[in-house]
């Protein structure tokens, strides 16, 4: 069965710290989409990241960076020099590959962010 | 601004009635979907159309149904509610079904 955990349930950082979310899968599929969404206070899910499981290379946008290591089964998201619009909840997430978007979210980790 | 739009965004209602939650898709997307994050169970797949036929289907009860209509938008609806139900629905669209996916602002629902 496929299942995301995110055991980190709350984070907090004083603003310019850098913080690393961490996001461990579970799948037999040899093949799959991870994902990274993020919710503020508003409750909108906002999408960040889609990564295919055959794509380890890391990526950075901005302040934001991921780290996906196949051999852990993990996706974990780095923000350098938080600021307070992070504030958020972050949501990891997986499919199986064309699975019709039917994604598995994890319990999302719950980020604040103090000036 | 996802584009997807839903309605309404609050609804309170009492256990045993129904309701109908209303979506919109981004234009050009053809595929709909349905999720549920509530406090018990966070969030859960519930149900996926595309172009008219449902297409795959998660941890939706049978009280619950929906359809995408001939022109794309789609309905959730909920009936014989319980205080469970509460929660915020989500809809999302994608192009295809393995597109990026775009998510609503959600409606929240409270059943007293």
């Amino acid at each position: 069965a496929q299942k995301v955990t995110q055991a980190q349930t709350e984070i907090s950082v004083v603003e310019k710290e850098d913080v690393t979310l961490d996001c461990v899968y579970e799948t037999r599929d040899t093949t799959y989409y991870l994902f990274w969404y993020k919710q503020p206070p508003s409750g909108e899910l906002v999408f960040l990241i889609r990564r295919n499981s055959f794509d380890e290379q890391n990526e950075i946008s901005g302040r934001y960076s991921w780290n996906f290591q196949k051999s852990t089964s993990s996706f974990n998201f780095t923000i350098t020099a938080s600021q307070v619009v992070d504030s958020a909840v972050y949501f990891c997430a997986l499919s199986e590959w064309g699975g019709y978007n039917k994604l598995i979210f994890g319990a999302g980790t719950r980020l604040a962010v103090h000036p | 601004d996802s584009g997807v739009t839903q309605t309404p965004k609050h609804l309170i209602t009492a256990t045993g009635q129904r309701v109908t939650l209303r979506c919109s898709p981004r234009s050009g997307d053809l595929s709909v979907y349905w999720y549920q994050q509530s406090l018990d169970q966070g969030l859960q797949f519930l149900i996926q159309y595309y172009n008219g036929e449902e297409r795959a289907k998660g941890n939706i009860l049978e009280r619950f149904s929906a359809q995408q209509f001939p022109d794309l938008h789609s309905e959730l609806n909920l009936s014989s509610l319980e205080l469970g139900d509460s929660a915020l629905y989500f809809c999302a669209s994608s192009e295809d079904v393995t597109g990026e996916l775009f998510f609503g602002e959600g409606s929240r629902l409270t059943v007293l």
